[in-house]
């Protein structure tokens, strides 16, 4: 048990269907994160909602939606996608302080085995 | 962009013996982190060192950092089967107003033979 609960742990999906990604945090953290982690490469921030306000988007293609209705759940919406998106998604939690002092330790799910078609 | 970057990409030891993996880094750091991932989980946080310290313990776990080399070491002393698994350094890069993001290496696959 992480605290952090990913849903789906596996979706295969052609390149013109619609889904999303569930994160779900129960830790009463204040920043949550969607990375992509491909095979031999470093794992790749997506997005950042810090206090529930994206705040960094690392010019990921606007076929990946990132919606952060409160914050404890964080979605990641899914349209159109490329066989390049295979990968595995992970969310990420924090409790990062208003100092700006460096990153805070995440605690991460166990992420969506994404698969297209 | 990369910022940490583990060595050995690979390192397979027998049960008991010590694993030392390396993390070199190229710009200035508030914290540098470690984190463990075994196949098909999420990552686990391990242990976070700050600039100013030199050392940390954490039960088997010893981290050295050098600010000076941009350089951090991981050691697992006794080292056990279950402590198979990719081990990842991550540093904070500061992206403006305020805000860090954390970068992680490629990783160091560590493998332990009963």
């Amino acid at each position: 048990e992480t605290g952090v609960t990913q849903t789906p742990r596996h979706l295969v999906m052609g390149m013109t269907n619609k889904k999303s990604l569930k994160c779900e945090q129960h830790l009463g953290h204040n920043a949550m994160y969607w990375y992509k982690q491909s095979a031999k490469k470093p794992l790749e921030l997506m997005f950042v909602y810090n206090f529930k306000e994206q705040t960094e988007n690392n010019s990921v293609p606007s076929r990946f939606s990132p919606e952060c209705p409160n914050s404890s759940h964080l979605f990641l919406h899914l349209h159109t996608l490329q066989p390049e998106d295979s990968a595995l998604y992970l969310c990420a939690s924090s409790q990062e302080s208003m100092r700006g002092n460096g990153n805070q330790p995440q605690h991460f799910g166990d992420g969506t085995r994404l698969s297209i078609l | 962009s990369q910022q940490g970057e583990e060595d050995p990409q690979a390192l397979s030891i027998q049960e008991g013996e010590n694993a030392t993996m390396n993390c070199s880094y190229k710009t200035s750091i508030n914290n540098l982190q470690w984190y463990r991932q075994n196949s098909g989980r999420g990552l686990v946080h391990l242990i976070l060192i700050r600039s100013n310290e030199r050392e940390k313990h954490s039960g088997r776990l010893r981290v050295t950092l050098d600010t000076s080399k941009k350089s951090s070491s991981l050691l697992i002393t006794a080292s056990r089967a279950a402590d198979t698994a990719s081990y990842f350094c991550a540093t904070d890069l500061y992206s403006g107003a305020g805000s860090y993001q954390l970068t992680f290496g490629k990783g160091t696959k560590l493998s332990v033979i009963p």
